[in-house]
């Protein structure tokens, strides 16, 4: 069965410093993979999308993300992060028939 | 471009009640999800619609929960009797294919006492 881990429940970072966020996935055939971001009260944003192609794919908001086959990980990276990126990250796979499965989510808590 | 539409924000019911959600999807995408996000996890797909058909339920609890998008257009997602363990926020989501971006809605926040 499809899974979605991600390690991090919480990760706070002091603003204008580097994030990275951690993604691992389990699915069997090729992987569609999505990054999504979540502000309180509000429905899911997509940051970015793996589909095929170029391995390092390039979101809204300064975010991208590496797609590595060999470790089963699609780490979500932003070189500088701003306070208004406090939120909550959601990793996910799109399984068989376009049905996500989401990880956990990481909680992302911007110091300034 | 209008974004995915959901009816209510909010609902605060009683267990032993019965809700209905409401969506409306973004102007022509064929598929539409109802996801429930339980307090502290990631969303989780209930019922997948391809036009007015239902392509997964599997994760639909089917003796209290029943989901119908007549026209293939708008949804109505219903919970009857709602249990506490039915409290979280119920997303709708739609796409113009499979595969393709899911777009979601701000979402439902059911409360069951």
């Amino acid at each position: 069965a499809q899974s979605v881990t991600q390690p991090d429940i919480h990760i706070t970072v002091s603003e204008g410093a580097s994030l990275e966020l951690r993604c691992n996935y389990s699915y069997g055939a090729t992987p569609y993979l999505f990054w999504y971001v979540q502000s309180p009260g509000q429905g899911l944003q997509l940051l970015l999308k793996y589909f095929s192609g170029d391995t390092l794919v390039q979101g809204i908001k300064g975010f991208e993300a590496e797609f590595k086959r060999s470790q089963s990980s699609f780490n979500l990276r932003k070189p500088s992060v701003h306070w208004s990126d406090a939120a909550e990250y959601f990793c996910a796979v799109g399984a068989g028939g376009n049905k996500l499965v989401f990880g956990a989510g990481t909680i992302l808590r911007v110091k300034s | 471009e209008a974004g995915v539409a959901q009816s209510p924000r909010y609902k605060i019911i009683e267990k032993r009640q019965s809700v209905a959600f409401w969506c409306n999807p973004i102007s022509g995408h064929a598929t539409l999800y109802w996801y429930q996000q339980i307090l502290g996890q990631g969303p989780k797909l209930l019922i997948q619609f391809q036009n007015n058909g239902v392509v997964d339920d599997s994760q639909l609890p089917k003796d209290r929960f029943s989901a119908e998008r007549l026209k293939g257009v708008d949804s109505t997602l219903k919970i009857q009797p709602a249990k506490l363990e039915d409290s979280a926020v119920y997303l709708c989501a739609s796409s113009l294919g499979v595969p393709d971006t899911q777009y979601f809605g701000p979402g439902t926040r059911l409360t069951v006492l």
